[in-house]
């Protein structure tokens, strides 16, 4: 069964910490994506990267940061959390090119308090 | 930031009555059309990833069309039962490799 894992499902965190979250996909996807989903707004992306330390900003990067250091883990970096940063994150994976369909993970809620 | 905009944001049904929604798109560069399912409690699930102008995908009662010409898909339930309940999701890719999402119609299925 192919499978995206992220790392905490939920996570409450203060303002101006470091959080990192983490991403681990078992297909040996080339692709590897981060949105947020908040209410009315749908998934906005947020970094992507479509090879080992390779990474392309999305439409929403600001406050971010990722790395790729293997092909099978995407991490997230928030440098210093602010409660606007509050919300549902999701990884996803999907194959080399531009068409192959997304698997999800089952999403981070973050909490900034 | 591409625009991609779905319409209705949520719709009811009755169970056994068919329904469609749209998702309009970016008739320039494009690439490829996705359609997702999102259950609640789930993560979302891809039903169809489009290519061609006038293509059609079908997946049990689930079936979707493709005008890029235009800049749209639809997306038919037909004969509704209360597992359709969830958020449809449409995305784009244009010539890179952004996949951009609307905001979803949810589909909620009344018995």
């Amino acid at each position: 069964d192919v499978k995206v894992t992220q790392s905490s499902r939920y996570l409450v965190k203060r303002t101006g910490e470091k959080v990192f979250l983490e991403c681990v996909q078992d297909m040996d996807h080339e692709n590897m994506f981060w949105y947020r989903q908040d209410p009315g707004l749908g998934l906005r992306l947020i970094y992507f990267s479509y090879d080992v330390k390779m990474k392309e900003k999305g439409d929403i990067p600001e406050g971010y940061s990722v790395s790729r250091e293997k092909k099978e883990r995407f991490s997230l970096i928030l440098e210093s959390a602010s409660t606007n940063q509050t919300s549902m994150y999701l990884c996803a994976s999907s194959l080399a090119g531009r068409a192959g369909e997304l698997f999800f993970g089952e999403g981070s809620r973050l909490t900034v308090l | 930031i591409l625009n991609v905009e779905q319409s209705p944001q949520s719709l009811h049904v009755q169970e056994g009555d068919s329904t469609n929604f749209t998702c309009s798109f970016p008739s320039s560069n494009f690439y490829a059309l996705h359609w997702y399912r999102w259950e609640t409690a789930k993560s979302p699930e891809a039903l169809f990833v489009m290519t061609l102008n006038g293509d059609e995908k079908k997946k049990g009662r689930i079936s979707a069309t493709l005008n890029t010409k235009e800049g749209y898909s639809y997306l038919y339930i037909k004969g509704s039962q209360p597992e359709d309940s969830a958020t449809y999701l449409c995305a784009f890719t244009a010539n890179d490799y952004k996949l951009s999402f609307g905001a979803g119609t949810t589909v909620t299925v009344r018995a």
